[in-house]
């Protein structure tokens, strides 16, 4: 079977920390996602690599960097966290074109 | 602007009944449609997937059609049961898109009544 790890379920920091959200994948795929969810706007796509240190901004990349120094490891990175960045954050990774998506289990993130 | 709109928001049917969820989308480049499901405290699973070049696809009590001139998709779920009650997510991506990335939906929670 196919495993997304994330490395925490729930994370509370303060304002203004910076937010580290790891992900691990073990089934050697290319590409990999940071989607955050939010009510009634599903999940809105963060960041996306297709190689290793290779990046693309996604629809929302403003407030986060991501990094990729391995081919089974993606990283978030919030910058400086704030308020609006409260939300829960879904890490994915897909073998190939327009094929089946597979999620981690999510880090509910909340900034105080 | 979401590129992929989903309607509705949420959805209460009774058990034995059908829910329907609609996804429409701008992007003609979009080649790929799948379906996901969400339980509470899980990430999203595929549920099931289409292509463009067919207009219904069965799984079981799970459903999609699909009407590329109008550019719209929808989910039917019959016969639901109290264990379908999840969000789902309709997506799109294209294989020509940097990175094969999957476009969502806004999400759809659905409540089957015992």
């Amino acid at each position: 079977d196919v495993k997304v790890t994330q490395s925490s379920r729930y994370l509370v920091k303060r304002t203004g920390e910076k937010v580290f959200l790891e992900c691990v994948q073990d089934m050697d795929h290319e590409n990999m996602f940071w989607y955050r969810q939010d009510p009634g706007l599903g999940l809105r796509l963060i960041y996306f690599s297709y190689d290793v240190k290779m990046k693309e901004k996604g629809d929302i990349p403003e407030g986060y960097s991501v990094s990729r120094e391995k081919k089974e490891r993606f990283s978030l990175i919030l910058e400086s966290a704030s308020t609006n960045q409260t939300s829960m954050y879904l890490c994915a990774s897909i073998p190939g074109p327009n094929t089946e998506a597979f999620f981690g289990q999510g880090t509910r993130l909340t900034v105080v | 602007q979401q590129q992929v709109k989903q309607s509705p928001q949420s959805l209460i049917v009774q058990k034995g009944g059908i829910s329907i969820i609609n996804c429409a989308y701008e992007n003609t480049a979009f080649d790929y449609f799948p379906w996901y499901q969400q339980f509470p405290g899980k990430g999203p699973a595929l549920l099931i997937a289409i292509r463009p070049d067919v207009s219904e696809k069965k799984e079981g009590r799970f459903t999609i059609s699909f009407n590329k001139s109008a550019k719209q998709f929808s989910l039917h779920i019959m016969d639901s049961q109290p264990g379908d009650s999840a969000t789902y997510f309709c997506a799109a991506s294209s294989i020509k898109a940097a990175g094969n990335k999957l476009t969502f939906g806004g999400g759809t929670r659905v409540l089957v009544k015992p």
